[in-house]
């Protein structure tokens, strides 16, 4: 089955810095990537999403990165904000079967 | 309604008895999860349904948990005799395009089993 892996476990920037998430996975039918955030307390919700036939997407401050060949993606988030501090989970799938989700990596920004 | 609903948002419960869940996903949505999240962990798939293809149940951790869902409507989860260490939120989410689309989770049922 898939394995996902999600590096780093923790990570700690200061404000206004930029962050990098990598998350890796195994199964080579994989074709669709999200990235979903967690804000203590509350559900995740989906902040960006990429596809197998894209390299490279970006929302304003955020950006996903793919390699396939390479099995993983990033999540990148430039001009970090207190608000950016949550728990980040990457979840790859296919469209047969469910999203694989990985263990999660808690960012702290630093003041 | 405008999104997913879940309830109870709390639930304390003593250990041995049953408890039920449930979860109202967003109109029209299809796909509908349940997954676990322990306290500072990740989601741990439970259960899927999509449309009226047989339910995927490989995540369920033990034959005390079980899932229903009536057509594309409501679904609810019952945990039977309950363990101290089923102790977690229970998140649903619900999904237009199944797997490979944006996930829409509910608030979560929090359930604490003395």
């Amino acid at each position: 089955g898939e394995n996902v892996e999600q590096h780093p476990s923790t990570l700690s920037v200061q404000e206004g810095d930029s962050a990098v998430i990598k998350c890796t996975y195994s199964d080579s039918a994989s074709n669709y990537f999200p990235w979903y955030k967690q804000e203590l307390g509350k559900r995740p919700q989906l902040i960006i999403d990429i596809r197998s036939n894209v390299g490279e997407k970006k929302d304003q401050r955020i950006a996903v990165t793919l390699n396939k060949t390479a099995k993983h993606f990033s999540l990148h988030i430039t001009e970090t904000q207190p608000e950016d501090s949550a728990v980040y989970f990457c979840a790859p799938g296919d469209s047969n079967y469910q999203l694989i989700w990985g263990a999660g990596t808690k960012l702290i920004i630093k003041p | 309604g405008a999104g997913v609903s879940q309830s109870p948002s709390n639930k304390v419960t003593e250990k041995g008895k049953d408890v039920e869940l449930r979860c109202d996903p967003i109109s029209g949505h299809t796909a509908l999860y349940w997954y676990r999240q322990r306290l500072g962990q990740g989601l741990e798939f439970l259960i899927y349904f999509q449309g009226n293809s047989a339910p995927d149940k490989s995540g369920l951790p033990s034959d005390r948990f079980s899932a229903e869902r009536t057509g594309e409507s409501v679904s609810t989860l019952t945990i039977q005799r309950t363990q101290q260490e089923d102790s977690a939120v229970y998140l649903c989410a619900s999904s237009l395009a199944g797997v490979a689309g944006e996930l829409f989770f509910g608030e979560g049922s929090r359930l604490t089993v003395l």
